[in-house]
């Protein structure tokens, strides 16, 4: 098992460029997650999804968008990058949150917005 | 909103001491409190408490959940120079299977 894969590992864009992140998991997690690392403000729920084709918002957002077409994957598409989304991202997946090991992370991705 | 707060901020000790990591908790309809290790990438598992007053214990890492008093402590002894690394604690409702995490606590082990 690869677990949870993140690609890039690092990204440069300029302010209101558009990517997407990549997370992919062979677990077979329903549940996954996108967050953001900021110094001094932890991990940040920018979207979630329970299940393909079901997604919801969480804390941060604004600027993001997600779809779940299959179990494995769930990309985060920035849509105008704007400086203050220069971040570490984390992808998060579980089999189910409140058993065994709660979410596997990938290794993140480093984002700088110039 | 629920809120997750971590102290201290940073704590920096010699190889050998043993540290105290406090979490405490506002969380509508809670369901557990997780502890992750973060070294260089990403975050990952140490514990998950549900029920008040069992300790979980990992050779020299154990942790325990006061559920009355909304807090959770996170013990290490004879600590090592591989334990330095920012410890963050979570917590996970009833509902929405999503995880509320803390700042974190930075700590640094001196050879």
């Amino acid at each position: 098992n690869a677990g949870v894969t993140q690609t890039p590992k690092f990204q440069v864009l300029k302010t209101g460029q558009s990517m997407t992140l990549q997370c992919a998991q062979d677990m077979n997690h329903e549940y996954m997650s996108w967050y953001r690392q900021d110094p001094g403000m932890g991990l940040r729920l920018i979207h979630y999804s329970v299940g393909a084709g079901i997604t919801d918002q969480g804390e941060v957002p604004n600027g993001y968008n997600v779809s779940r077409s299959t179990t494995e994957d769930f990309p985060l598409r920035l849509l105008s990058a704007a400086p203050s989304q220069t971040s570490v991202y984390f992808c998060a997946s579980s089999y189910s949150p409140d058993r065994g090991h709660g979410y596997t992370f990938g290794s993140g991705t480093r984002l700088t917005v110039v | 909103e629920d809120k997750v707060v971590q102290s201290p901020l940073s704590l920096v000790v010699h190889e050998g001491d043993t540290v105290t990591l406090n979490c405490s908790y506002e969380v509508t309809n809670f369901r557990s409190l997780l502890w992750y290790k973060q070294e260089k990438k990403a975050p990952t598992f140490l514990f998950m408490l549900t029920s008040s007053g069992i300790e979980k214990k990992s050779g020299r890492l154990s942790s325990i959940l006061d559920k009355k008093e909304l807090f959770s402590i996170l013990n290490i002894t004879a600590t090592q120079t591989g334990d330095s690394a920012v410890y963050l604690c979570a917590t996970l409702s009833f509902g929405n299977e999503k995880l509320t995490f803390g700042t974190g606590t930075r700590l640094t082990i001196i050879p």
